[in-house]
């Protein structure tokens, strides 16, 4: 089945450690995007990526860092950085970035400190 | 901010009754999307309603788009314990790669 996997589903980290999120889609989709949401809260763009070897900052990108070596990947690294980073985070595609189209999302990263 | 707004942050209703949840946002959009997400899951697309249209439906779903007020509606009819989630409106900006989103209505809806 088609679709985005990201893991793992829990992780935690300790404190001044780095920790990958891995994000997966076999959709055959150009962009890709991680958020991050707080509880109750929406949703807030951290990088996005339209193509391959290319991303973008998003509103909070601070603390984090990412990567588009493949098409089908998009891995999310927390730095030490990242002074607050407890929270679910998201990762989503779309079939081309820049027109507006639906977004496909995994089924999220709840990252917590240790 | 771009973000959008949803109202109410939380609804309550009995099986059967229908659902209204607004959402408002600040600049020109090309379109809006409605998406859902169960507890602790990650988000599922429900419907989009581009900049140029007025009312879309879908099934149980009927979405509205009021441009010159930057306001959207979503209508579910006859509500199922099921529909029990959060819904988030989220605006695609003309000529950007960014989604908006609100920080969601929560319903709950009661067998």
């Amino acid at each position: 089945d088609g679709g985005i996997t990201q893991s793992p589903k829990y992780l935690f980290r300790k404190e001044g450690q780095n920790v990958t999120l891995s994000c997966e889609q076999n959709l055959n989709h150009d962009a890709m995007y991680w958020y991050r949401q707080d509880p109750g809260q929406g949703l807030r763009l951290i990088y996005y990526s339209q193509i391959v070897n290319d991303f973008q900052k998003g509103d909070i990108a601070e603390g984090y860092s990412v990567s588009r070596e493949k098409k089908e990947s998009f891995p999310l690294t927390v730095t030490s950085a990242q002074k607050n980073p407890t929270a679910f985070y998201l990762c989503a595609s779309s079939i081309a970035g820049g027109y507006g189209e639906k977004l496909f999302f995994g089924s999220g990263t709840q990252l917590s400190v240790l | 901010s771009q973000q959008g707004e949803e109202d109410p942050q939380a609804l309550s209703i009995q099986e059967g009754e229908n659902a209204t949840m607004n959402c408002s946002y600040k600049t020109s959009i090309n379109n809006l999307q409605w998406y859902r997400q169960n507890s602790g899951r990650g988000l599922v697309h429900l419907i989009l309603i581009r900049s140029n249209e007025r009312e879309k439906h879908s099934g149980r779903l009927r979405v509205t788009l009021d441009t010159s007020k930057k306001s959207s509606s979503l209508l579910i009819t006859a509500s199922r314990a099921a529909d029990t989630a959060s819904y988030f409106c989220a605006t695609a900006v003309y000529n950007f790669n960014k989604f908006y989103f609100g920080s969601g209505t929560k319903l709950n809806v009661k067998p």
